[in-house]
């Protein structure tokens, strides 16, 4: 069965700089998402991205957060400029379509600030 | 707007055992429900939804589902609990066609003794 993949696994920077989440979705999905889970708590929506453009986006994608398509295989999440309390569990998940069509989850990048 | 809450951070069943995990929501139009269950170090795999059409659904691993509109419920059960459904479960929900953002619970883990 096709899956979303995630790289790497296990990321651990210093506050203030930069990281990128990779991201392989499905291959024919259209659907892109990024969602994050701070421990202990829920699973929250960061952003959806559809037809190369963010469709939705949460408070906490702020400008320190962008997403990108870079070929027709990846997409990454990039935090420009990191802070202690973006220490989570970074999820990607893809779907064909919106609304009722389940999304398919990666099994996340576990993001460690120092 | 739309929210999960689920009942019971922590459930504990013995094998063969019902299991019964608590979903209520809310959600200002006709929701779309999901269970996913996460394994240790691993992402959101969907058990089942509930998009339209019959209030039973069926999933994985023997377990089903079934909304109530009248009680905004979603509540997940498998007859017979098996030593390798102990994982966490989340409930979440969509709000409709337009939407893409899932809007989770904050889970609640299934131990199941021997």
């Amino acid at each position: 069965e096709p899956e979303v993949t995630q790289t790497p696994s296990h990321q651990v920077t210093q506050m203030g700089q930069e990281v990128i989440l990779r991201c392989v979705p499905i291959s024919n999905h259209l659907y892109f998402y990024w969602y994050r889970q701070i421990l202990g708590q829920k699973v929250e929506f960061l952003v959806s991205f559809y037809n190369n453009e963010i469709s939705e986006k949460s408070e906490i994608f702020d400008d320190q957060f962008s997403v990108e398509r870079p070929d027709g295989s990846n997409f990454t999440l990039k935090i420009r400029s990191t802070k202690l309390e973006d220490s989570a569990m970074y999820f990607c998940a893809s779907s064909e379509g919106r609304g009722g069509q389940p999304q398919h989850f990666g099994d996340g990048t576990r993001l460690s600030i120092l | 707007a739309q929210s999960v809450t689920q009942l019971g951070s922590h459930v504990s069943v013995s094998e063969g055992a019902l299991v019964l995990l608590r979903c209520n929501y809310s959600s200002s139009v006709p929701p779309y429900l999901f269970w996913y269950v996460q394994y240790p170090n691993q992402g959101l795999q969907l058990l089942l939804k509930y998009t339209t059409g019959a209030t039973l659904v069926k999933g994985i691993n023997g377990f089903e589902a079934e909304f109530k509109k009248s009680e905004t419920s979603f509540h997940l059960t498998k007859p017979s609990a098996h030593m390798s459904d102990a994982a966490e479960y989340f409930c979440a929900v969509s709000a409709g066609n337009n939407f893409n953002k899932f809007y989770f619970g904050s889970g609640t883990k299934l131990n199941v003794k021997p």
